[in-house]
């Protein structure tokens, strides 16, 4: 299983831009989530899914849509991208609301 | 989620048990503690998580107090690859995946 992979590893964007980070998981988790982490803090939750058409808004959710169509795939989009989201996002599975999180390697997002 | 109170930093020798603290005073009856650490900007980390009993695993274990209100995660022989930011985590029972992180600890593992 190659667990959560995440793309692209590095992007550079500028203010007004749009683009998707994809999440993509293998191992048919039904829970799948999006966090950002700034510099110095803790992951901070932007988006969640509970299954295949369902999402819901975690703690940061503005300027950011989600969609989930497929068990395998999260994507999350930047409508129109801010510096305030220079960030690194992280993608998260697991198979249940008890079950422990497996977090994808990171996309370091540089908006200028 | 009931908030978590973790030390900023701690530091401990190759081989010794590395001991870390983690208050949740406000806890409630069906939040669970989990542990989660981050090595070098990597994604997060799955430890060991607990509702009220001693767990151990592979990797580290984990004591809460009778009364829930902390915990400590227990690394028995510290690496140099254990260095890292070692998050504790409280999540109700029935709640999707949704984690709150804080800062969490950062570990030094010192020769």
């Amino acid at each position: 299983n190659a667990g959560v992979t995440q793309t692209p590893k590095f992007q550079v964007l500028k203010t007004g831009q749009s683009m998707t980070l994809q999440c993509a998981q293998d191992m048919n988790h039904e829970y799948m989530s999006w966090y950002r982490q700034d510099p110095g803090m803790g992951l901070r939750l932007i988006h969640y899914s509970v299954g295949a058409g369902i999402t819901d808004q975690g703690e940061v959710p503005n300027g950011y849509n989600v969609s989930r169509s497929t068990t395998e795939d999260f994507p999350l989009r930047l409508l129109s991208a801010a510096p305030s989201q220079t960030s690194v996002y992280f993608c998260a599975s697991s198979s249940g609301a008890q079950e422990t999180q497996y977090f994808g390697p990171g996309t370091r997002l540089l908006v200028l | 989620d009931a908030k978590t109170t973790q030390p900023t930093s701690m530091d401990c020798a190759e081989g010794r048990a590395a001991n870390l603290p983690c208050n949740h005073s406000t806890i409630s009856g069906n939040e669970y503690v989990y542990w989660y650490r981050q090595i070098h900007s990597q994604g997060p980390q799955y430890i060991i998580h607990g509702l009220k009993n001693n767990e151990t695993n592979e990797m580290a274990s984990l004591i809460i107090t009778e009364d829930r209100k902390s915990s400590t995660l227990i690394l028995p022989h510290a690496t140099l690859r254990d260095t890292a930011v070692y998050y504790c985590i409280v999540r109700r029972i029935g709640t999707a995946s949704k984690l709150t992180f804080g800062t969490g600890t950062r570990l030094q593992v010192t020769l």
